[in-house]
């Protein structure tokens, strides 16, 4: 399978600040890559799908001026959170769409985010 | 809206035990539904996916089986070991290739 990898795995930041989670496709070119969010002993929620090339495609509820997306090459999309705040503390989670395959989705390690 | 649901929420057993997970979803009108496997602040690892024509798939000591009608599916596990011990993950997703819609997974603790 793909291997997706994401930085920082952990990150800590004081309230107001703005963060940057990257999200790579190691071995193939994802033309779609997905941000998900996941809140203690809670499910997956998809917050966007981001398309290489053009603008990502928001979940209904997920700001799209507080949540960042950047897929500007077939192996890198970010995530950046502006201006974060507690309530954005959780387990951010990227994973991309395979090429040759339509059915899998393969996931990075995630990355926890805590705002103090 | 598919809402998908997955009981117990946490389950521990003594090694050596045969388990089921199960996962329950509100439109049976599914495209495939997929088995993931998350160890404590770790990414998601795909276990099995079965296509919406497929009944089960195998892979080891995992079978799942999927009754799209009922609009169920189970996670079998056979001889549970203290490496089995993640949380297991129920995702159906509705086409092609839309999105994936979790449950809140099912916390199993194997003992040795």
């Amino acid at each position: 399978g793909a291997v997706v990898s994401q930085h920082p795995s952990w990150v800590i930041c004081k309230s107001g600040t703005s963060v940057k989670i990257e999200c790579r496709s190691l071995d193939f070119q994802a033309t779609t890559m997905f941000w998900y969010r996941q809140f203690p002993k809670q499910s997956l929620m998809l917050m966007a799908t981001s398309n290489e090339g053009s603008k990502a495609t928001y979940e209904q509820g997920v700001e799209k001026d507080k949540f960042l997306i950047n897929h500007a090459s077939l192996t890198l999309s970010t995530l950046t959170v502006t201006s974060a705040h507690p309530e954005d503390s959780s387990f951010y989670i990227c994973s991309v769409g395979a090429e040759f395959s339509t059915d899998t989705q393969y996931f990075g390690p995630g990355t926890r985010l805590t705002v103090l | 809206k598919q809402e998908v649901t997955q009981i117990p929420a946490a389950l521990s057993v003594p090694e050596g035990e045969n388990l089921v997970l199960n996962c329950s979803f509100t439109d049976s009108a599914i495209y495939n539904l997929q088995w993931f496997r998350q160890d404590p602040g770790k990414g998601l690892t795909s276990l099995l996916l079965i296509q919406s024509s497929q009944r089960e798939q195998t892979s080891g000591r995992l079978n799942a089986s999927l009754d799209k009608s009922s609009g169920r599916s189970t996670l079998y596990i056979a001889a549970s070991q203290p490496g089995d011990s993640a949380t297991y993950l129920c995702a159906v997703r509705l086409s092609g290739y839309s999105t994936l819609t979790f449950g809140k997974g099912t916390m199993l603790l194997v003992s040795p």
